[in-house]
């Protein structure tokens, strides 16, 4: 049982233009949720925030847009740049210290 | 960056042969987590441990054992490793743990091939 969900594998944008990720969670008690951006041969590495108590928070081009009702956040990048191009995992977490991810999609920004 | 590392960063063994991998952070954080990353599936829990000779299972924690004897060392442990357990693996670690602000810092994976 897939609980937090990243149904695009794959996502193509041209350098400039804006890129959203998207990603669904089943679980109403996750009340934590993060991105993270993940090169080849590299570990994750944190991008961005955002706790259920709001339903959005930037950073710089990041932003990051949480819709409880739906159980949907999104990533927004702008403008993308080919320095983007990476997996970008979505994580969840419910009162616990144990979060589960989503299976990734990969972001290609063409120049 | 966190300092996490992970030895080794790469490995090839055979099927049936005990394999260990370490995670050695230098920040002093409570919790330590174990991961391994396949293709379609993302990152999925291993272990993980909420403090020294305190740990607990993840959602694919079969064939797999942990240790932590020391907050710094995680040790992730197969058994018996089999051609399934082929995969890189993360080493993760969080300051309180708690959701709600905290925020996991992985290392930089160790790629283990059982062939």
């Amino acid at each position: 049982d897939q609980q937090v969900k990243q149904n695009s594998p794959s996502l193509s944008v041209q350098e400039g233009r804006i890129s959203i990720l998207n990603c669904d969670y089943t679980n109403s008690m996750f009340d934590y949720f993060l991105w993270y951006k993940k090169y080849p041969a590299e570990g994750p590495t944190f991008l961005i925030s955002i706790s259920s108590i709001k339903d959005k928070n930037e950073d710089g081009r990041f932003t990051v847009f949480l819709n409880k009702s739906a159980k949907h956040l999104s990533l927004h990048i702008v403008p993308s740049q080919p320095g983007d191009s990476a997996v970008y995992f979505c994580a969840a977490s419910g009162g616990t210290y144990k979060y589960i991810f989503g299976t990734g999609t990969r972001l290609k920004v063409l120049a | 960056d966190a300092g996490i590392t992970q030895s080794p960063r790469h490995k090839v063994t055979e099927t049936g042969t005990p394999v260990t991998l370490r995670c050695h952070q230098t920040e002093n954080h409570r919790y330590m987590y174990w991961y391994r990353q396949d293709p379609g599936h993302g990152l999925r829990l291993i272990h993980y441990s909420y403090g020294v000779k305190d740990t607990d299972k993840g959602e694919v924690s079969d064939g797999y054992s942990v240790s932590r004897s020391k907050t710094e060392d995680f040790l992730l442990t197969l058994e018996s490793a089999t051609s399934s357990q082929t995969s890189v693996y993360f080493c993760a670690i969080s300051g309180t743990g708690l959701a709600g602000g905290d925020t996991q810092y992985f290392g930089p994976g160790t790629r283990l091939t059982v062939l």
